[in-house]
């Protein structure tokens, strides 16, 4: 079982849809948690953190359910530069590399 | 925000060759920096931990022989692959640790090996 999974999509949405992507992740010893963005052939760059009480960062909302395992991003409004792959990030305790899932591809059409 | 460079960014070489990859952090000192590996449409995946001053440490099944590691400044690190053959063509991401711990990823090489 991989430690972070996410669906892959595509997710093709309109813009000004709202879309939501989700990610489990396996190691119950995890203490930080994130949604990166990746562009085509590009590396990936931070979007947001994710804490349990949930966070919210203009158009974007994260959500942490420690019980389940389980993180969303959720995007309103979406635009055309949102375009790309997310991707769900875990740090375990006392590891400083991160885990990444194999990301969620976001296609967001005119 | 902090910035890493990787040079270079793209790299082309025939199977049998070396290539080295340069991680450099310009506006800040990291003790730890990450090389990942990607391939098409797949997670990053760590290979190795690149600590300053000292013997990197490799992931699970990542060959040390092959990959060679050194961290020899605060501001560099090297990844070079030996004796390249077409199933090492990838995107290599580094990624460098400030003090605060927040991690920064360099722009990534693509190598292909012919």
């Amino acid at each position: 079982r991989k430690e972070v999974e996410q669906d892959p999509g595509p997710f093709n949405v309109p813009e000004g849809a709202t879309v939501a992507f989700n990610c489990t992740y396996s190691n119950s010893a995890s203490q930080s948690f994130f949604w990166y963005r990746q562009d085509c052939r590009k590396e990936p760059k931070l979007l947001m953190s994710v804490y349990s009480s949930g966070n919210e960062d203009g158009r974007f909302t994260a959500q942490l359910n420690r019980a389940s395992q389980y993180i969303s991003l959720l995007i309103r409004d979406s635009k055309l530069s949102d375009s790309a792959t997310y991707l769900c990030v875990v740090n375990k305790k006392g590891r400083r590399a991160l885990t990444f899932g194999s990301g969620t591809r976001l296609q967001v059409q005119p | 925000g902090a910035v890493v460079s990787q040079h270079p960014s793209r790299v082309i070489c025939k199977s049998g060759t070396s290539v080295k990859i340069e991680c450099r952090s310009l506006d800040f000192q990291a003790t730890t920096m990450f090389w990942y590996r990607q391939f098409p449409k797949q997670s990053l995946m760590l290979m190795a931990t690149s600590n300053e001053g000292s013997k990197a440490t490799y992931e699970q099944g990542v060959e040390k022989d092959k990959f060679l590691i050194n961290h020899a400044s605060l501001t560099l690190s090297t990844l070079t692959v030996t004796s390249a053959h077409p199933e090492d063509s990838s995107f290599y991401i580094c990624s460098a640790r400030d003090a605060s711990g927040e991690q920064y990823f360099g722009p990534g090489t693509r190598l292909t090996v012919t």
